[in-house]
């Protein structure tokens, strides 16, 4: 069984641009979650789907961040325009059942 | 909200016992997760404690206490590849399906 898999593994981009962070979980998991860990800190709840509708987006932090699940299969996270503050490993997950989470690589994001 | 607390570091040598410990303040949650993240990886899953008390997964064990608000992860017989970070995880009363994290510990195994 293929695991989570997100795209591309680091991004570095200028303030004010715009960059796309993809997530393709595992086949059959209708939970899938983002999450983010900013150096040294918790990993921090972004947003929740279940198949294509978000449950609970509490956590994102503002409205420079999009995300979407269209068809109920792979997500993308979207930030536009990009600040300093979003540098960070974004991390993907997925589940089915909700008790255990099966994590993605992650991506580096880097905003200078 | 939800808060949890974890040293941020831990050092042991090549076959000792060592205990990670995760203190929380919330307001009310589901059970008590632990991850492990070798450097560069993913987050995996180790264990889950719905309910008070240890559980007991080869040579790791979990443990929850409510009352405490306290938790602690287990690890016996380090070996090298135990060097990682620790995180523990709180799932959300209010949300089933949304966990906190703690910031994690990391763990250095020495020969």
């Amino acid at each position: 069984e293929a695991g989570v898999t997100q795209f591309p593994s680091h991004s570095v981009i200028e303030k004010g641009q715009t960059v796309t962070l993809r997530c393709d979980p595992i086949s059959g998991h209708d939970n899938l979650y983002w999450y983010r860990r900013v150096m040294g800190k918790e990993i921090k709840f972004l947003l929740h789907f279940v198949k294509e509708s978000k449950q609970d987006e509490s956590g994102m932090p503002n409205n420079r961040f999009l995300a979407e699940r269209t068809g109920g299969t792979y997500s993308t996270l979207k930030v536009q325009p990009a600040e300093l503050e979003d540098s960070g490993v974004y991390f993907c997950a997925s589940s089915r059942d909700g008790y255990e989470q099966f994590f993605g690589p992650g991506t580096r994001l880097t905003v200078l | 909200g939800q808060s949890l607390e974890q040293p941020s570091e831990v050092t042991a040598v090549e076959g000792a016992i060592v205990q990670i410990n995760c203190t929380y303040q919330t307001s009310g949650f589901y059970g008590l997760s632990w991850y492990q993240q070798h450097d560069g990886g993913a987050p995996t899953f180790l264990s889950y404690n719905a309910l008070d008390g240890l559980e007991e997964t080869g040579r790791f064990s979990s443990f929850l206490s409510r009352s405490d608000s306290y938790g602690y992860l287990l690890l016996q017989e380090l070996q090298m590849k135990d060097s990682a970070s620790y995180f523990c995880a709180v799932r959300d009363r209010g949300n089933f399906n949304k966990f906190y994290f703690g910031s994690g510990t990391k763990l250095n195994v020495k020969p």
